[in-house]
């Protein structure tokens, strides 16, 4: 069965910094997804960004970017200048290629991330 | 607008008392979920559909049953409910096909309370 393992439960950054979320999974799978997702305070559960494993190219979102290395499987997430906003509970998930077969979307348990001004 | 919506969003219940908590998505997809999200576990699968019909458990199945008899529909229903069902709910909607198909679209979340 597939892990991911999110070693932070918690991360402190101050405005305008950079701060990156560590993630670590584990798959015999070689099609598959990576996913951050964010959840502020509303409970909404936001897709920050995600990562196709046949891609080399490392993903980017504006000021959000993974560092994704597949021998490693590690997938970490960048957050540049960050924002009061970006203050959230962030979930890296993983995910088999869905037209390999069904396959289900797997969670870690979260890190907190809290943004002092 | 394409989104997943979950009702209701609050319910404060009593052990026992039968509750479903509903699941529509508008997008047409094939693959539907729900997931139940506790302090420090992250989310964790109950019960998933890959279509009209198809139903299977997730990780954490017991205490609840679902139904797929619409596309667009996916019920999740607490037949007797307990204190330790008391938690945060997401519903979840994919294509089963495509690029689409890897992207789970969430709806807003159940916060459920069992006394």
């Amino acid at each position: 069965a597939q892990t991911v393992t999110q070693s932070q439960p918690e991360m402190s950054v101050q405005e305008a910094e950079t701060v990156t979320l560590s993630c670590t999974y584990d798959t015999s799978e070689s099609d598959y997804y990576l996913f951050w997702y964010k959840q502020p305070p509303s409970r909404q559960m936001i897709l920050v960004i995600r990562q196709e494993a046949y891609k080399q190219q490392n993903a980017t979102e504006n000021r959000f970017s993974v560092n994704f290395q597949k021998a490693a499987k590690s997938f970490s997430l960048k957050i540049s200048d960050s924002q009061l906003g970006d203050a959230a509970m962030y979930f890296c998930a993983y995910r088999r290629d869905m037209n390999s077969g069904y396959s289900t979307l797997t969670f870690g348990k979260g890190t907190m991330l809290l943004v002092s001004p | 607008e394409a989104q997943v919506t979950q009702n209701p969003r609050y319910l404060i219940t009593v052990t026992g008392k039968k509750l479903t908590v509903t699941c529509s998505q508008n997008m047409n997809h094939e693959y539907m979920s729900w997931y139940r999200q506790d302090p420090g576990l992250g989310l964790r699968q109950i019960y998933y559909s890959m279509n009209v019909e198809v139903t299977d458990k997730g990780d954490v199945p017991e205490g609840y049953k679902v139904s797929r008899k619409e596309k667009r529909n996916f019920p999740l229903i607490l037949e007797s409910p307990s204190p330790n069902q008391t938690s945060l709910y997401f519903c979840a909607s994919s294509s089963d096909r495509g690029e689409g198909a890897n992207v789970l679209t969430f709806g807003a979340g159940s916060r459920l309370t069992v006394l």
